[in-house]
């Protein structure tokens, strides 16, 4: 199993343009969840989902889409880039959201808006 | 006010010497989570403890759910337990902002 996989790795935008950071996870989790990762913070959730065709918002959404077509992928779409979003990235999955479940984590993805 | 707080933020040890890692909460939860943080930015879970005591290899977690607070143990530390400590509690998945930890030979 690859177990939870992001792309880019790495993504340098522009203030206005738009991306899509993508996630993918190959074991059959319900539940994924997008956070973002800043300099003396802890990880603040921004999007999850508890299953295909359900998403809900977390503690920081504006600036940010998702959706979930399907139990493999949850990207994350940014629709018009601001400095403020430069961070980094991960996404994560589990069996569950209600259960005390292990979360998985993706590697990461490091963006910055310039 | 972060609802899950860490201390220390920071912590240098010696080779050998036990660490203690300290996570306070303010809501009421169903399990919280044990995380570290390789400098390389990877995240992988530790623990996930609703109760009681958890122990793998040198690692132990403690969790008193009356005080709402856990504690992370490292016995033996050792350079590559250098890391950021990171705990979070279940619900809406709340993290604390991180212990870095690094060991020195």
């Amino acid at each position: 199993n690859a177990g939870v996989t992001q792309t880019p790795k790495f993504q340098v935008l522009k203030t206005g343009q738009s991306m899509t950071l993508q996630c993918a996870q190959d074991m059959n989790h319900e539940y994924m969840s997008w956070y973002r990762q800043d300099p003396g913070m802890g990880l603040r959730l921004i999007h999850y989902s508890v299953g295909a065709g359900i998403t809900d918002q977390g503690e920081v959404p504006n600036g940010y889409n998702v959706s979930r077509s399907t139990t493999e992928d949850f990207p994350l779409r940014l629709l018009s880039a601001a400095p403020s979003q430069t961070s980094v990235y991960f996404c994560a999955s589990s069996y569950s959201r209600d259960s005390a479940n292990e979360q998985f984590f993706g590697p990461g993805t490091r963006l910055t808006v310039l | 006010k972060n609802e899950v707080e860490q201390s220390p933020q920071n912590l240098t040890a010696q080779e050998g010497e036990f660490i203690t890692i300290n996570c306070s909460y303010s809501v009421g939860i169903s399990a919280l989570h044990w995380l570290q943080q390789h400098p390389g930015g990877g995240i992988v879970s530790l623990f996930m403890l609703s109760s009681g005591k958890k122990k793998h290899g040198r690692l132990i977690a403690t969790i008193n759910i009356q005080e709402k607070h856990s504690s992370l143990h490292i016995t033996a530390s050792h350079p590559r337990d250098s890391a950021v400590y990171i705990c979070a509690v279940q619900e809406d998945m709340r993290f604390g902002a991180g212990t870095r930890l690094t060991v020195k030979p």
